[in-house]
């Protein structure tokens, strides 16, 4: 069964940091794309950003294009998002997704939550 | 980015009944491949979006057959036959042609 559980989530304030990380199983992680995706109930969702297989290539968003940076360890089967600059704008769910053979997202986690206040 | 615009945003439905969700695009969702990347997503309340339908038309395994895709280049529609109490939530349209994937607004699928 494909299970991706996200963590870290959490309060952070203005212009502060945080790196959430998504930890596969029950598929080949190492052959497949995946992203993060996020939803807030006044923008929906959006795409984030997303990484290859081998972790070698990696496209964002214009939202946020030099403030956030997906990676991924292969060999611990975990997806990360290093974000950076926070704003009030980046607070959301935020899933993992794996991308399909259809160039879709056949599979999310429950996401976690992150919140920017101060 | 390429915007996704639903109709209706709010549908009340007598259960028995069918419903129907229109997606529209602002630009045409055939890729270079030949393939057009419409998807649809269910979403019930405290639950991650579900796939139910890739490339316009295919259902996602376990998705029952009520739910059907159709459309072509930039007009989409979801129909749901007979419309069961599980049925009630959120449902996306969803580009995967261009990057960034894109979404549509939602529509609200509720009990009349």
């Amino acid at each position: 069964e494909v299970q991706l559980l996200e963590s870290g989530g959490g309060l952070v304030r203005p212009g502060g940091s945080l790196r959430l990380s998504c930890v596969a199983s029950g598929f080949t992680f190492s052959t497949y794309r995946m992203h993060w995706l996020r939803q807030t109930p006044g923008k929906g969702l959006e795409s984030v950003a997303g990484i290859s297989a081998d972790g070698g290539d990696d496209f964002y968003a214009g939202s946020v294009r030099g403030r956030f940076t997906i990676s991924r360890d292969n060999s611990k089967n975990t997806l990360y998002l290093q974000m950076g600059s926070l704003t009030t704008d980046d607070m959301a769910i935020y899933y993992c997704a794996r991308e399909d053979n259809f160039g879709t997202s056949d599979y999310w986690g429950q996401g976690t939550l992150v919140t920017v206040s101060s | 980015d390429v915007v996704l615009t639903q109709s209706p945003l709010s549908l009340p439905v007598t259960l028995g009944q069918s419903a129907s969700i229109s997606c529209r695009s602002s630009q045409s969702l055939v890729y270079s491949d030949g393939n057009t990347y419409l998807n649809w997503f269910q979403q019930r309340p405290g639950q991650a979006p579900r796939r139910l339908i890739y490339k316009v038309s295919k259902r996602d395994s376990g998705v029952p057959d009520r739910f059907s895709g159709s459309g072509s280049g930039t007009d989409f529609t979801l129909m749901i036959s007979r419309v069961e109490a599980e049925d009630v939530g959120v449902y996306y349209c969803m580009q995967g042609t261009y990057w960034p994937w894109t979404f549509g607004q939602g529509t609200k699928v509720e009990n009349k």
